[in-house]
């Protein structure tokens, strides 16, 4: 079955460092994308980044990246530079055979709560 | 701001009342998602139309339906309310520009039901 784990509950972290959030995942397919969330405390949910399977480099947006170990089927979020606003819940979310059809639904993680201290 | 509009923002009711949530996807995209968040859950799947039709169906209750109109626009419509049903219900559309096909997320409606 597929699945996503968040071992995570909360992380904490100082102001301008560097933060990694573990993901991972579960599936029997070949061909599966990886997402990251953002939700702040406001409730919207924010698309961060990227990773598609078959993707040989590691996806980066601004001060994300994500550190994308096929083997250990880990896709591990990490901030770099943590600000304030950094201080919300992340999901990472699978969606598998994205070729198989229409059927693009995602399954979630439980998520991470990250609260940044000045 | 990801371009998807959900209406109303919060809505109360009672138990055993009817109630419509509505979601208008970014312009262009043909696929529209409806997920429910809640505390014991988390995030789970309903359901995934495309261009007017059911493309997927997860753990969506036989209480609750959806549709999506020529317009693009969806509606998903929750019935015979109970307790549990009380969650943060996402609405969330892509293109299907393979591989990415990325999911952008509405706001949300915070079902509250008393």
């Amino acid at each position: 079955a597929q699945k996503i784990t968040q071992t995570q509950p909360g992380m904490f972290v100082q102001e301008k460092e560097a933060v990694t959030l573990d993901c991972t995942y579960d599936t029997s397919d070949q061909s599966y994308g990886l997402f990251w969330y953002k939700q702040p405390s406001s409730g919207e949910m924010i698309f961060l980044i990227y990773q598609g399977s078959y993707d040989e480099q590691n996806a980066t947006e601004g001060r994300y990246s994500l550190n994308f170990q096929k083997a250990r089927k880990s896709a591990n979020l990490v901030i770099s530079a943590s600000q304030l606003g950094d201080s919300a819940m992340y999901f990472c979310a699978m969606r598998e055979s994205f070729q198989a059809g229409n059927n693009r639904k995602l399954i979630w993680g439980l998520g991470t709560s990250l609260a940044v201290n000045p | 701001d990801s371009g998807v509009t959900q209406t109303p923002k919060h809505l109360i009711t009672a138990t055993g009342q009817r109630v419509t949530l509505r979601c208008s996807p970014r312009s262009g995209d043909l696929s529209v998602y409806w997920y429910q968040q809640s505390l014991d859950q988390g995030l789970q799947f309903l359901i995934q139309y495309y261009n007017g039709e059911e493309r997927a169906k997860g753990n969506i209750l036989e209480r609750f339906s959806a549709q999506q109109f020529p317009d693009l626009h969806s509606e998903l419509n929750l019935s015979s309310l109970e307790l549990g049903d009380s969650a943060l219900y996402f609405c969330a559309s892509s293109g299907l520009a393979a591989p990415t096909d990325t999911q952008y997320f509405g706001p949300g409606t915070r079902l509250t039901v008393l």
